[in-house]
């Protein structure tokens, strides 16, 4: 079963723009991460975010989580063309699981 | 690049038949997970090997089964295929024990069942 949604489930943006996609998910978990796939291949690692985080920064990349809300938001800055992929958040439940569950996933287009 | 690698890159089986699927995980990798993802979906977790034992399983009948072996690869087998079978099938390596929890992706088996 998916735990996390993606919103909105698809997103059409200029290049410059910023890119604001948010996830919710269902059970308590160790930590939230997202995920980029382009064209249907593997899944690129973007950026981790403990349970006990509140906000992250990578590159032109922001991720905040708020575990009362049982949500995220991964901030794309500045868009580029290259940026048009499919974007998933991914969960890891407490408990010692270490299996990931994902979104449906959220559709990026970085228009140029 | 990840440092995971899978192979084939695509296949294509009928109903019935029975396909092995393989990961080549880090180096230093100690845990494969494989994950399918159906088309507009995101991936489902299949099951963990863990030190070469099945460490989790996701909700997946038994024709699925793994192995993993001490040189950093591991095998999907799914025996009796299905039409719903057909996916992206992803293994996904990580090295637990030092707290990092990032999953690395290999690209990706697409099988096709006809």
């Amino acid at each position: 079963s998916q735990q996390g949604e993606e919103d909105p489930q698809a997103l059409s943006i200029q290049e410059g723009e910023n890119a604001t996609m948010n996830c919710s998910y269902k059970t308590s978990i160790n930590n939230l991460q997202w995920y980029r796939q382009n064209s249907g291949r593997g899944l690129v690692h973007l950026i981790l975010i403990r349970s006990n985080e509140r906000e992250k920064h990578s590159g032109r990349l922001r991720v905040t989580l708020d575990t009362s809300k049982k949500s995220s938001s991964l901030l794309i800055t500045a868009s580029r063309a290259a940026d048009t992929a499919s974007y998933f958040c991914a969960t890891d439940a407490s408990g010692g699981s270490e299996k990931l569950v994902f979104g449906k996933g959220m559709k990026l287009t970085v228009n140029p | 690049e990840t440092g995971v690698t899978q192979s084939p890159t695509h296949l294509i089986k009928t109903r019935g038949q029975q396909v092995t699927l393989r990961c080549s995980s880090q180096s230093g990798h100690n845990t494969v997970s494989w994950y399918q993802q159906a088309l507009g979906q995101g991936p489902q977790f299949i099951f963990q090997y863990y030190r070469e034992e099945e460490n989790g399983r996701g909700n997946f009948p038994p024709r699925f089964s793994g192995l993993q072996f001490p040189n950093y690869s591991s095998e999907l087998n799914v025996n009796a295929l299905e039409l719903d079978d057909s996916a992206l099938y992803l293994c996904a390596s990580n090295y637990v024990g030092f707290g990092t929890d990032t999953q690395y992706f290999g690209p990706g088996t697409r099988l096709t069942v006809l």
